[in-house]
């Protein structure tokens, strides 16, 4: 079974600090795609990234940057120098080959100005 | 840029009314998807589709039917709603079945039965 694991319920910082969102999951495939999705308070998910299992390259896109690991199974998102638009609930999300992805519960970030 | 379409945004049922939600999409897409989204708990698949006339059964079926008449529409119903079924739905579409295929999502529709 594939599972994915947002330890961290809600975060609360206040601007301009940087925050870093975790994301652990579990499969036993060797083949796999790992993605974040931005839900602002508008509602619609927002793709943010994907990650495949052969590619451990960290990636920075301006003040988001992703750190995937494999050897612990993680792939953390972390925002620098937050801004209040960052407020939003993000979705780490798993996928194998023959199956439908699977989301984490999900982390609510409030950044407070 | 339309995108995925969702109607109703909102909706409050009775306890064994009946509904269809209607997500559209206008990006040619094979694969649409039904998901709901409860505190906690995430995004839970219920129902999608690989294509036109094609359906199948996600992680939480029960109480939901679904239709793709047309490749551009992916209708969810709800026979007799359920309290239970208070919450958060979401259509998505991809354009494949792909491992790295990317979702659309809809902007929700927010339901309520008392």
């Amino acid at each position: 079974a594939q599972k994915v694991t947002q330890a961290q319920t809600e975060i609360s910082v206040v601007e301009k600090e940087d925050v870093t969102l975790d994301c652990v999951y579990e499969t036993r495939d060797t083949t796999y795609y790992l993605f974040w999705y931005k839900q602002p308070p508008s509602g619609e998910l927002v793709f943010l990234i994907r990650r495949n299992s052969f590619d451990e390259q960290n990636e920075i896109s301006g003040r988001y940057s992703w750190n995937f690991q494999k050897s612990t199974s993680s792939f953390n998102f972390t925002i620098t120098a937050s801004q209040v638009v960052d407020s939003a609930v993000y979705f780490c999300a798993l996928k194998r080959r023959s199956e439908k992805l699977v989301f984490g519960k999900g982390t609510k970030l409030t950044v407070n100005p | 840029n339309a995108g995925v379409t969702q109607t109703p945004k909102f909706r409050v049922l009775k306890t064994g009314q009946s509904m269809t939600l209607l997500c559209a999409q206008d990006m040619n897409h094979e694969y649409m998807y039904w998901y709901r989204q409860d505190p906690g708990m995430g995004l839970r698949l219920i129902h999608y589709s690989v294509g036109e006339g094609t359906t199948a059964k996600g992680e939480v079926p029960d109480g939901y039917n679904v239709s793709r008449l047309k490749k551009q529409n992916f209708l969810l119903g709800l026979e007799s709603a359920a309290p239970s079924q208070t919450s958060v739905y979401f259509c998505a579409s991809s354009s494949s079945g792909q491992s790295n295929e990317k979702l659309f999502f809809g902007s929700g529709t927010q339901l309520s039965v008392l």
